[in-house]
């Protein structure tokens, strides 16, 4: 059965710094990978995928993933976060076409520091 | 705005009560998916169906029951209810088996 590991819970960082969102998976098949975003009191919301191709994904809002099979990994990425991106960042893992439940992380907070 | 609608936006109701989560998906979308998120359990899968019928059962207790209708909206009655039930629970929808699900503002269920 797949798993999903986010390593932080929260992640502080500065304005205008960079910050990468770790997450590791687990699965004994081939895997569909996602990053969702929860922004305060609303629902959640796609940031980018993964199901197949190359293994560096965009997404909105200037984000981006790499797809590292060898270390079970889909981090998240982004240059220079802004105020607007205090959210809680959620990775997701589905079997894809196996099965169609799609596997949460705990979420990790971003908080963005002035 | 996902497109997805969620009712009612909040629901304060007692121990040992009954209620019924409507949700409509988007426009053309034949799959719903029921999650749950609390703070200690995190977001987890209850069920999903596909035009009409139960298509993946996640973590969803025997006192919780859904249903897709004809028209594709989907309704979650949760039943019995106890204090651990108090959760957000959110509705999402897709296209079609396995593609990527867009997810409606939630309903705030508090258990007194």
């Amino acid at each position: 059965a797949q798993s999903v590991t986010q390593l932080d819970s929260q992640v502080p960082v500065f304005e205008e710094a960079p910050v990468e969102l770790r997450c590791n998976y687990s699965s004994s098949v081939s895997v569909y990978l996602f990053w969702y975003v929860q922004y305060p009191n609303q629902g959640l919301q796609l940031l980018l995928k993964y199901l197949s191709g190359s293994t560096l994904v965009k997404g909105i809002n200037g984000f981006e993933a790499e797809f590292n099979k060898s270390q079970t990994s889909f981090h998240l990425r982004k240059p220079s976060v802004h105020i607007s991106d205090t959210a809680e960042y959620f990775c997701a893992v589905s079997e894809g076409v196996r099965d169609d439940k799609i596997i949460f992380g705990k979420g990790t907070r971003l908080h963005i520091l002035p | 705005d996902s497109g997805v609608t969620q009712t009612p936006k909040h629901l304060i109701t007692a121990t040992g009560q009954r209620v019924t989560l409507r949700c409509s998906p988007r426009s053309g979308d034949l799959s719903v998916y029921w999650y749950q998120q609390s703070l200690d359990q995190g977001l987890q899968f209850l069920i999903q169906y596909y035009n009409g019928e139960e298509r993946a059962k996640g973590n969803i207790l025997e006192r919780f029951s859904a249903q897709q209708f004809p028209d594709l909206h989907s309704e979650l009655n949760l039943s019995s209810l106890e204090l651990g039930d108090s959760a957000l629970y959110f509705c999402a929808s897709s296209v079609g088996l396995s593609d990527t699900q867009y997810f409606g503002p939630g309903t705030r269920l508090t258990v007194l």
